[in-house]
Parts: structure tokens; sequence; C-alpha cells
């Protein structure tokens, strides 16, 4: 099926350190997700968009919804060691929800 | 946001057998899904839940394998048929319901099924 692109795969990071992740498609979106899988969880929701362009922020993170329609970025600003995890954006048309290929944190205390 | 509950949360099964997988939630949802996430992977959508009538399948996904049933609004079950190891994932319900940023997707746990 569909899959979204991320970059980067993974990364290491020390704490305190800001960080960077981003989704592409060949396909437009009306509304772009990210979500958040801690090991046996199933994915938590940190931010919805819903306009393009759109910048929206949850605490230290930020996501803007790509003025294309067709990409998203999340920020993680001063990251800390509970980040760690696997950062999954997804897109939505109508109900039916696309999910990236994830990148996955890792932060060096 | 309401809860999700999902059993099992994991099982080991022997090649040939079938699970059914359930998922409860405590509060009337608009939409239920199912997906799978293959060991190290993203998520996949097998279907869409719907209630009272036939699930309705992504491509990739088939009745006789991955039967599914939405009696009400709180309820559903995956049944995993004739499993071989190839199946070994985690299987995760998905909800929506409400509207604005409620309206998006939540999910269980997820069950994590190991086939041997």
């Amino acid at each position: 099926g569909q899959q979204l692109n991320q970059s980067p795969q993974s990364m290491f990071i020390q704490e305190g350190e800001d960080v960077s992740m981003n989704c592409t498609s060949s396909s437009i979106f009306n509304t772009w997700l990210w979500y958040k899988q801690d090991p046996g969880e199933g994915p938590v929701l940190l931010i919805a968009l819903y306009k393009a362009g759109e910048l929206t922020s949850n605490g230290r993170l930020t996501a803007q919804f790509g003025t294309t329609r067709k990409d998203s970025f999340l920020n993680i600003s001063a990251s800390i060691p509970s980040d760690v995890g696997i950062y999954f954006c997804a897109g939505r048309g109508t109900y039916k929800y696309i999910f990236g290929t994830g990148t996955r944190l890792k932060v060096l205390a | 946001s309401a809860v999700i509950s999902q059993k099992p949360s994991r099982d080991i099964c022997q090649r040939g057998t079938s699970l059914t997988i359930q998922c409860q939630v405590d509060s009337q949802v608009t939409m239920m899904f199912w997906y799978r996430q293959q060991p190290g992977q993203s998520l996949t959508l097998i279907a869409t839940a719907n209630q009272g009538s036939e699930a309705t399948y992504e491509s990739g996904f088939v009745i006789d394998k991955f039967p599914i049933s939405r009696p009400n609004l709180t309820f559903s079950t995956l049944t995993v048929s004739n499993m071989s190891p190839e199946d070994s994932s985690i299987y995760l319900c998905s909800v929506v319901w409400g509207g604005g940023v409620d309206t998006e997707a939540f999910f269980g746990q997820g069950t994590r099924l190991t086939v041997v």
C-alpha cells in the first residue's frame, strides 16, 4: 500500500538538542498528523494540522503543514530522554490515514 | 478521548490456527479501523470495520484471511485465519469520533502476535 516517506529514518541526538524530521508524499492530503509510538504501545497523536502553511505547537513540539499539501515537518526543541520512540507522520484524505515510514529517535543523556 | 481496549495484548500461536482480536471502546465511535504493523515497519490499513455490514478491505487483504465483525458502535473483532509465521505482527485497532481535533484517529495498545 501507499506510504509516506519520512526522513531521517533514525537519529541519535544529545539531550537538549533540537530535532527536525520531515514527511513527503506524492499525493495531496487535507490533513497531516504526527504520532509517537513507544515500545509495546499503540501510536499516540501529537499534533494535527488542517490548513496548508499552518504552524501548530504542542509544548516542545512544533509541526507545519507544507504549502504544497504534500509535505509536513516536525520539530522537537530541547530534547529529553523520554522523547525516545518512533515518530510517524500520517496524511488523511477523507477518512483514510496513510502512515509514513517512521523516524526512530534515540536521545543520549 | 475515549478508552480503547484490545484483547489479547499478545499471543503466541501455532501455524494453521486462527486468533480473534477484540477491540472495545468505552463510548460510541464513528469509525473503526484495523491496522497491521509488521516488525520494524510502519502501519498498514487492513480494513475499515463497518457497523452492521461487511468490512471494507484494502488492496492485498481479503475477508477469508481477515474476517472482521462490528456488531455495534463500540466493539469490533479481527480474526487472523490459518496463520503462518508471516502473520507475526502487531495488530492495532483505531477509532475516530467527534469533530475538530478529536476527529482524528486514536489507537489501542495493539496485539502482538507471534506465529510459530
